[in-house]
């Protein structure tokens, strides 16, 4: 089994839809956690960080994270076009940087 | 700034010969990562390095592998001799800090024949 667990997709919604993205994990000694988001043949970029369980809110972007149930949530209201991407989720023990366990990613695709 | 550099961007090569890629990471950063990314496994850590300093090799798959950084501003990953399924897009990333955000450098994509 994998530390991370991430649904590959893809997904498919039309535009204006709210997105839901998911990753389960097996460690309960992370911390932080990451999501990022990875144009085709681009590099990930950061997109939402938060530390332990709670809600963190970015425009139409929310993290949320449910440490009792190791469940990790990125929700995206209003989608667009340009949210057409794969979605990395991505964990460490301590804080941002160092030894990051990525999920395998899931591909979104918003369409007109 | 220009963001990490990598290159080659491409690299074509058969099986048995060696191949190197490298990495410039955005200046002022003291950590820089090596990844792996394929559609089975993913993205995954293969090395890592403070101040030039490798910190943490235990993602590199075999001894085919080795990476160096001679200077804050260029590290290189070489894989000798090259196999087929070491095809994958190879990621270079860069922090300030430990708990800083990494920044992902454009990849290069390896295919062995």
């Amino acid at each position: 089994q994998k530390e991370v667990e991430q649904d590959p997709g893809p997904l498919s919604v039309p535009e204006g839809a709210i997105v839901s993205l998911n990753c389960t994990y097996s460690n309960s000694a992370f911390q932080y956690f990451m999501w990022y988001r990875q144009y085709s043949r681009k590099g990930p970029e950061l997109l939402m960080y938060t530390y332990s369980s709670g809600n963190k809110e970015d425009g139409r972007f929310t993290a949320q994270v449910d440490k009792s149930s190791k469940y990790i949530s990125l929700f995206i209201r209003d989608s667009q076009p340009s949210d057409s991407a794969t979605y990395l989720c991505a964990m460490s023990f301590t804080g941002g940087g160092n030894k990051l366990t990525f999920g395998t990613g899931t591909q979104l695709k918003v369409e007109l | 700034d220009a963001g990490v550099i990598q290159s080659p961007r491409h690299e074509v090569t058969e099986m048995g010969q060696e191949v190197t890629l490298r990495c410039k990471p955005i200046s002022g950063h003291d950590y820089l990562f090596w990844y792996r990314q394929t559609m089975m496994r993913g993205l995954e850590l293969l090395i890592y390095f403070n101040n030039n300093v490798p910190i943490d090799d235990s993602g590199m798959p075999e001894d085919r592998f080795s990476a160096k950084m001679p200077n804050a501003s260029f590290s290189t990953l070489k894989i000798q001799p090259s196999e087929p399924r070491d095809s994958a897009v190879y990621f270079c990333a860069s922090s300030r800090a430990p708990d800083d955000t990494q920044y992902f450098g454009p990849g290069t994509r390896l295919t062995v024949l």
